[in-house]
């Protein structure tokens, strides 16, 4: 069974560039989380999806980021315009269903490079 | 809000030591708690998990992990480590399942020959 899917694994931009990032979750599993994680840091929750609804969205900058889980299965995280500070690990995750076991599925990560 | 504490960013053992990771939970339920790995320029892979079943909690490649509820901790242990264990080990919390997993700042472990 294919794990979750995410690309791309590398971006290198300029500030105020856009930048999108795109995943692909487990079969079946209908929620997905888009997590980000610093350098030496923990994932902190950016969003949370059920099917094709955000249900967490608390924590996405929203004067720059956006996301969207078209037909509840792919999803794409853009940001626009990129800041310096958004140099990070992007990590994409699915579970089968939400509060069930609690188990995540990650993806490898988008690495991004903000120059 | 629920929150897990790491104690030790890196912790460095020789090759066949005991491993020992800390993690102290903070929740206003019962949690449910978590241990992935990280592996460089990879995803976290799920190590072990408590879901208030068994407090000993036996997970992959040789790792269990104790629930202490009176201690608020989940501590992680190898009895012997080995090479390939070197990686970022990251400790995390949900509130019985109900709520997006929190994770802990993580602790590198450092396997030496």
């Amino acid at each position: 069974e294919a794990g979750v899917v995410q690309s791309p694994r590398y971006k290198i931009i300029e500030k105020k560039q856009p930048v999108a990032f795109w995943c692909n979750p487990i079969s079946g599993h209908n929620t997905l989380y888009w997590y980000l994680q610093n350098l030496g840091q923990g994932p902190e929750l950016l969003i949370r999806y059920e099917n094709e609804e955000a249900v967490d969205d608390s924590q996405l900058p929203k004067d720059r980021f956006s996301a969207e889980r078209l037909k509840g299965v792919d999803s794409t995280l853009k940001i626009q315009p990129a800041e310096l500070g958004d140099s990070a690990v992007y990590l994409c995750a699915s579970s089968l269903e939400f509060g069930v076991t609690g188990e995540l599925f990650f993806g490898e990560g988008s690495r991004l490079t903000v120059l | 809000a629920q929150s897990v504490t790491q104690l030790g960013s890196h912790v460095s053992v020789s090759e066949g030591a005991l491993v020992l990771l800390r993690c102290n939970y903070s929740s206003s339920v019962p949690p449910y708690l978590f241990w992935y790995v990280q592996y460089p320029n990879q995803g976290l892979q799920l190590l072990l998990k408590y879901t208030s079943a068994a407090t000993l909690v036996k997970g992959i490649n040789g790792f269990e992990a104790e629930f202490k509820k009176s201690e608020t901790s989940f501590h992680l242990t190898k009895p012997s480590a080995h090479m390939s264990d070197a990686a970022e080990y990251f400790c995390a919390v949900s509130d019985m399942g109900n709520t997006p997993l929190v994770f802990g700042k993580g602790t590198r472990l450092s396997v030496i020959a």
